[in-house]
This record gives C-alpha cells, structure tokens and sequence, in this order.
C-alpha cells in the first residue's frame, strides 16, 4: 500500500516531441505528489508537484495530470529537449503527517535524441 | 541560496574503517535527511531529524549513525560498513519536516566499500 509504481523504466523521444511518464499509487492517504529530476552526478531536484484538489498543474513545458478516481498521475514534457535527459522519479507522501517520508517510483531514464 | 553541500564528493574506505560524511544547509531548514541510493534505483530514506531530534529511523543497521550537532549541520558516522553498503548518500533539508515541503538534495557522496 505505501508503493508508488512508475512507467515506463527507460524513454527514447525525438527532441520536440512530448515525454509522458506514468504513476500510480494505493494508498488514498497520499495528498503530496512531487516529480524530482536528476541528472547524472547530482542530486534529484524537485521539477513540479500537485496536491489532489486540482487535476492538472503546468509550469512552462512541464505539466502534471492528476486522476484522483484512477489513482494515478503522470508527467507530460512537451517540446522535449536533449537537455531534458535526466533520470525522473513520482513520489508520494502523507502531506501534513508521517514527518516528510516520500515515497518514490522505481524512476524513469529519459533520452532525448537530437 | 537553496543549496546543501555535502562533504567529501568521494569516499574509498576498508571495511574496519571508521569515517564520516558531512552536509551544511544555510536555508535555516528544520529538517534534514539521509537517503542512500543505488545505482538505477530511488533514494531510500534512511533518517530524518526535525529540529534537531532524530524523528525517523528507517531501521537502518547500526554501523550507521547519524548525528545533528545543530540546525545547519548533520553527520554520518560510518563503522565496519560491508561492501554492499556502497551507494550514493544523499543529503536533504526542508523547512520544517511535513510531506508537502520542498525536500532540497545536495549532490551526494559517493561511498565505495572495499
């Protein structure tokens, strides 16, 4: 019940086409869905995140799909970029409770060709 | 400046070694965290102090020990670690600790066991 499933594990687009990666979850507790990026060598860093109240959530070329009935979520890229070429990883957690724990997807490598 | 720097960048140690990682935050967070991560994997939380008392354990080995001398500072105390114990260690800080703060990671260390 605390899992988050994520696909696809690996994503080969054409630059300027549009990346989505899929999420889903159990755990109807979850109230915090945030998107990490992580290039290789560094740390992840927080893309987007949504809360349930709200379906969908954009900030520039990035945007978050909720389905709250479905429990699922996922992230769209459009206009994809090779400089988006990054590892990406959902996470869910408790919101307010459960002291920060996120519980992360198994992550998704996107490539972006030239 | 939403940085945590963590210190050293690499770290080669023997199994009946005795070393210490370290990660500073100047964002005046109340929370901080370590998580491990293996190569293609999600981090995986391992503690969690909230102004400055340990608050989550995720029953990590006790060759494992962490220590926050103050709000900015926190440590990994690492003895008779096995190889398998190789990974990237993460750190991270949020302002107070609840799920739906921003969890900013530093760039990690990268641990190897011989």
């Amino acid at each position: 019940q605390q899992q988050v499933k994520q696909s696809p594990q690996s994503l080969i687009v054409q630059k300027g086409g549009i990346s989505i990666i899929n999420c889903a979850y159990e755990n109807t507790a979850f109230d915090y869905f945030p998107w990490y990026q992580q290039f290789p060598g560094k740390g992840p860093a927080l893309l987007i995140a949504i809360r349930p109240d709200v379906s969908e959530k954009k900030e520039g070329r990035f945007t978050i799909s909720f389905n709250k009935s479905a429990k699922q979520f996922s992230l769209h890229i459009m206009d994809s970029q090779p400089g988006d070429s990054a590892t990406y990883f959902c996470a869910a957690s408790h919101g307010y409770n459960q002291g920060g724990k996120l519980i992360f997807g198994q992550g998704t490598e996107l490539s972006v060709k030239p | 400046d939403t940085e945590v720097t963590q210190t050293p960048k690499h770290l080669v140690m023997g199994m009946t070694n005795k070393k210490s990682l370290k990660c500073e935050q100047h964002m005046g967070h109340r929370a901080m965290y370590w998580y491990k991560q293996k190569a293609k994997k999600p981090p995986e939380l391992m503690f969690v102090y909230s102004y400055e008392k340990l608050s989550i354990n995720e029953s990590v080995p006790s060759r494992f020990s962490p220590e926050c001398p103050n709000s900015s500072l926190l440590n990994l105390h690492l003895h008779a670690l096995q190889p398998e114990d190789s990974a990237l260690y993460l750190c991270a800080s949020s302002q107070t600790g609840v799920g739906t703060d921003t969890q900013y990671f530093g760039p990690g260390t990268r641990l190897t066991v011989l």
